[in-house]
């Protein structure tokens, strides 16, 4: 089956630093990849949507130059979370689709947990 | 009111046990997705299902359309069938709506 590899899979940082996260597609090209955020019992919320060569779609609420995405290639998208502090604290995940839509199976990376000291 | 409804919220059950998480959603879908997420995070994908049934092993998924429903069946369940299970739903244009999840946990 299809593999997204996210890394790191878990990362402390100090306030005021900023962490990059890859999403990667190893064995397929990934027209769109997802971003979401995870807090602890709650389900995941969508906060971008990238396609390979365009700027990404935020949802509301997001700020974009907090959560600087990069999707240069078909098979990479990264997730850059700047001056991070403790609130940003959580579980963020990748998921990459083939078709830009939801109309076909999701692959996920396993996550990276981010912890703010 | 959440547009996906799962229930239950947590289920524990004894190894062997048939299981059946229900999914129940408002609006109008093109596509029902079941994931399980697994203790450390990652999510795996189980069945994508737009109408009908599916089987994957000890895995099996039903959806029926006119009620907006789905359910996710477990067979001769197993401690390592332990993991959050999420039903997510998606209406042509729009986003992917998630459930709260269903905590399932096999005891042996």
């Amino acid at each position: 089956g299809a593999v997204v590899s996210q890394h790191p899979s878990r990362v402390i940082c100090k306030s005021g630093t900023s962490v990059k996260i890859e999403c990667r597609s190893l064995d397929f090209q990934a027209t769109t990849m997802f971003w979401y955020r995870q807090f602890p019992k709650q389900s995941l919320m969508l906060m971008a949507t990238s396609n390979e060569g365009s700027k990404a779609t935020y949802e509301q609420g997001v700020e974009k130059d907090k959560f600087l995405i990069n999707h240069a290639s078909l098979t990479l998208s990264t997730l850059t979370v700047t001056s991070a502090h403790p609130e940003d604290s959580s579980f963020y995940i990748c998921s990459a689709s083939r078709s830009g839509n939801y109309n076909s199976p999701l692959h996920f990376g396993n996550g990276t947990r981010l912890t703010v000291t | 009111k959440n547009e996906v409804e799962q229930s239950p919220q947590n289920l524990t059950a004894q190894e062997g046990e048939f299981i059946t998480i229900n999914c129940s959603y408002s609006v109008g879908i093109s596509a029902l997705h079941w994931l399980q997420q697994h203790p450390g995070g990652g999510i795996v994908s189980l069945f994508m299902l737009s109408s009908g049934k599916k089987k994957h092993g000890r895995l099996i998924a039903t959806i029926n359309i006119q009620e907006k429903h789905s359910s996710l069946h477990i067979t001769a369940s197993h401690p390592r069938d332990s993991a959050v299970y999420i039903c997510a739903v998606y209406a042509s244009g729009s986003r992917l709506t998630f459930g709260e999840g269903t905590q399932l946990t096999v005891n042996p």
